[in-house]
């Protein structure tokens, strides 16, 4: 049964960055899944921030692609989210989910990890 | 972009009861070739991430209790809680992967007893 950890500084200050990590478990990063990053504000809907191949090939959302980078750590099984100048509008909840198979629905959710972005 | 939105924002609904939820989509989310409607609905409640519910539109996730009924083709979809028990209070969201590889999910509704 694979499961989805992620982990991450739960402070970040304003015009800094962002950096999470989605750790898999129970299964390979190099399946045929692809890797996904939601966010969501406190009291808010659902934003989908980007997603990762095993390959490094990248999609991101493209209100955010300007401050988004997504990696891979095969050697980890894990894969990573940096956003960049971040403001106050970046405090979320932050979710890694799988996707079951290209182009279709997240089947497998993290818990999530609350950040907070605040001097 | 794929705007998707939903109707209405929350309900509330007696136990025993059916609760409809409403998604539409600014175009259709229907891939001519394989006919599968590209939606699924999600189940959220308090202090816990998303639960896939619903995907193809009407193809039940494994565990999910056939309560939960996904319809609609096109633009316009439906997720019905045939008989609402108390563990059902949640906030629902409806999501389209057609336009993958960017994804889009709805504003979500509110359903309480």
């Amino acid at each position: 049964q694979v499961q989805l950890q992620e982990s991450g500084p739960g402070l970040v200050k304003p015009s800094g960055t962002l950096s999470l990590t989605c750790a898999v478990s129970g299964g390979s990063i190099s399946s045929n899944n692809w890797w996904n990053w939601v966010r969501q504000p406190p009291g808010k809907g659902l934003e989908w921030i980007g997603e990762i191949y095993h390959s490094g090939r990248t999609y991101y959302n493209p209100s955010l692609k300007s401050r988004v980078t997504m990696s891979v750590d095969k050697s980890k099984n894990q894969f990573s989210l940096n956003l960049s100048s971040v403001t106050a509008a970046d405090t979320a909840v932050y979710y890694c989910a799988r996707e079951r198979d290209s182009g279709a629905a997240f089947d497998i959710w993290g818990q999530g990890t609350v950040v907070t972005v605040s001097s | 972009d794929i705007v998707m939105t939903q109707s209405p924002d929350s309900l509330a609904v007696s136990l025993g009861e059916r609760a409809t939820i409403n998604c539409k989509s600014s175009q259709s989310v229907l891939y001519s070739s394989n006919n599968k409607n590209y939606l699924a609905w999600y189940q959220q409640k308090p202090g816990q991430p998303p639960k896939l519910l619903i995907y193809w539109a009407s193809t039940r996730e494994s565990g999910v209790p056939d309560r939960f009924s996904g319809s609609g083709s096109g633009t316009d979809f439906t997720l019905t809680i045939s008989s609402l028990q108390a563990e059902d209070v949640a906030v629902y969201y409806c999501q389209q992967y057609y336009s993958t590889p960017i994804f889009t999910f709805g504003p979500g509704t509110k359903v309480d007893i």
